[in-house]
């Protein structure tokens, strides 16, 4: 079965730092990979998927995620984050030939961007 | 395009009354349906997942169970609530297999309190 590991649970940054939110899954097979964000009182709302090819993939409002198949890991980045970016980040992965397999998430992390 | 509804949004119930979550799914046919918890912390956590009409699957053995009494309804129930089932659920659908490739679509949940 499929792990998801986010280690870092709260942070907290400055407007205008960079962002790097970690995200390690156990799964030997091919995978499909997403980022989530789920802002304060809304809905969980996709930020960027991977199913293949380029292990670099853009998604919305700037983010940016990296797939290191040797490393297991499909890190969330942000160049320059905004007060905007305040919410919590999920990490999530589904077996990628299985069919029908449900999506198994990270335990989430939240970001504080403070002014 | 396709939409989905969950309800209610709030629910307050006293210890050992029943439960009932609803969640449907408008705009696709044959959606792959899920129910996750989400608690303070511990991340979105899968409850059940269904494939079709009557089809359940149960990832968490506890006091809750699922019903898909329709292609696009989706039902959360238990007999006897505990303090333990408060928390914020999530009702999502994907598209059905035809492609493995696919993302989750999530309700806006349901907090619910126990009492």
């Amino acid at each position: 079965a499929q792990s998801v590991s986010q280690h870092n649970h709260h942070v907290i940054l400055s407007e205008a730092a960079s962002l790097e939110l970690g995200c390690n899954y156990s799964y030997g097979g091919t995978v499909n990979l997403f980022w989530y964000v789920q802002y304060p009182g809304q809905h969980l709302q996709l930020l960027l998927k991977y199913f293949s090819g380029d292990p670099l993939v853009k998604g919305i409002k700037g983010f940016e995620a990296e797939f290191i198949k040797s490393k297991f890991s499909f890190n969330l980045r942000k160049p320059s984050v905004q007060w905007s970016d305040t919410a919590e980040y999920f990490c999530a992965v589904n077996a990628g030939q299985l069919w029908n397999t449900p999506l198994v998430f990270g335990k989430g992390t939240r970001l504080s961007v403070i002014a | 395009s396709q939409t989905i509804h969950q309800w209610p949004a709030t629910l307050v119930q006293p210890v050992g009354s029943p439960l009932s979550l609803e969640c449907t799914v408008e705009g696709t046919s044959n959606p792959n349906l899920y129910w996750y918890r989400q608690a303070a912390g511990r991340g979105l956590q899968l409850l059940f997942y269904s494939v079709g009409i009557g089809q359940i699957s149960s990832e968490v053995p506890q006091n809750l169970s699922a019903s898909r009494p329709q292609d696009r309804q989706f039902i959360l129930s238990s007999k006897k609530l505990l303090l333990s089932d408060s928390g914020f659920y999530l009702c999502a659908w994907s598209p059905l297999s035809g492609t493995v490739n696919f993302e989750a679509f999530f309700g806006q949940g349901t907090r619910l309190t126990v009492v």
